[in-house]
C-alpha cells in the first residue's frame, strides 16, 4: 500500500493564482481531512470528508474548496492564493465509526505564495 | 469545542536519559481518543502512542509510555532511554469518539525536542 499520497511537494503560487492540491489514499479510508500547519500553531482542520459526496468545514475554512467524488480521492482547491496561505499542508485518512481512529498523513506539501 | 494545550514550546534531553512531556486539554465528553505524533525534520507525521479514554491503563509502546489522567484531563508522554532519533516536534492531540466526530484531531502548538549526544 502507497497509504496517503500528496502531490505536489512543493509549490510556489503568484498571490491571485489558483492551483488544486491533490491528495489519495489505498486504504479504502471513509474520512479524509486536510490540515494546514503554520509556525507555532500546530495543525488546523480545514476541510474534512465522512465519505464520498459529503464534505464539511473545519476551523480555517476560508479561501479553500474540496469535492470527493470517489473514496480514494480528496483534492484541495486554493481560489485565489493569497501570502496568508502560505503553509505546510497535509492530507490525512482514517477509517470510520468502528475503526482504529488513528490517522495516517501524507508527507505533506509545503505552499509559498508571493 | 475541545483544545489541546502543550505549555512547554521547547525541551531537551540528554541522550540515554528520560524526558516527560507534558499535554493538557478541555472536553466535556467522556469518550475520547488521546494521540502523541511526533514530527521529524522529514515533516512526516509519525502515531507515537494514543490511548482511549475509557481505558484506565496507562498505553506503552516500546520506550514510550503515557501518564494518563482523566480527572484531571492530562496526558503526558514519557520517552525513556531517549535516543538521537527521538528529536522531532512532539504534537499531542484530541479526538472525539462520538460517531460523526471522529474525522476531527484537534492538536496542541507542538513541543521541540533536542536530544543531547
Amino acid at each position: 500500500n502507497a497509504g496517503v499520497t500528496q502531490t505536489p511537494k512543493f509549490q510556489v503560487l503568484k498571490t491571485g493564482q489558483s492551483m488544486t492540491l491533490q491528495c489519495a489514499q489505498d486504504m479504502n479510508h471513509e474520512y479524509m481531512s486536510w490540515y494546514r500547519q503554520d509556525p507555532g500553531m500546530g495543525l488546523r482542520l480545514i476541510h474534512y470528508s465522512v465519505g464520498a459526496g459529503i464534505t464539511d468545514q473545519g476551523e480555517v475554512p476560508n479561501g479553500y474548496n474540496v469535492s470527493r467524488s470517489t473514496t480514494e480521492d480528496f483534492p484541495l482547491r486554493l481560489l485565489s492564493a493569497a501570502p496568508s496561505q502560505t503553509s505546510v499542508y497535509f492530507c490525512a485518512s482514517s477509517y470510520g465509526a468502528g475503526g482504529s481512529y488513528e490517522q495516517y498523513f501524507g508527507p505533506g506539501t509545503r505552499l509559498t505564495v508571493t | 469545542a475541545q483544545t489541546v494545550t502543550q505549555s512547554q514550546p521547547e525541551m531537551s534531553v540528554q541522550e540515554a536519559e528520560t524526558v516527560t512531556l507534558s499535554c493538557t486539554y478541555d472536553t466535556s465528553e467522556s469518550d475520547y481518543y488521546l494521540f502523541w505524533y511526533k514530527q521529524p525534520p522529514s515533516r512526516q507525521m509519525i502515531l507515537v502512542i494514543r490511548q482511549e479514554a475509557y481505558k484506565q491503563q496507562n498505553a506503552t509502546e516500546n520506550r514510550f509510555s503515557v501518564n494518563f489522567q482523566k480527572a484531571a484531563k492530562s496526558f503526558s508522554l514519557k520517552i525513556s532511554d531517549s535516543q538521537l532519533g527521538d528529536a522531532a516536534m512532539y504534537f499531542c492531540a484530541y479526538r472525539s469518539a462520538i460517531k460523526g466526530g471522529s474525522e476531527k484531531l484537534v492538536f496542541g502548538k507542538g513541543m521541540k525536542l533536542t536530544v543531547n549526544p
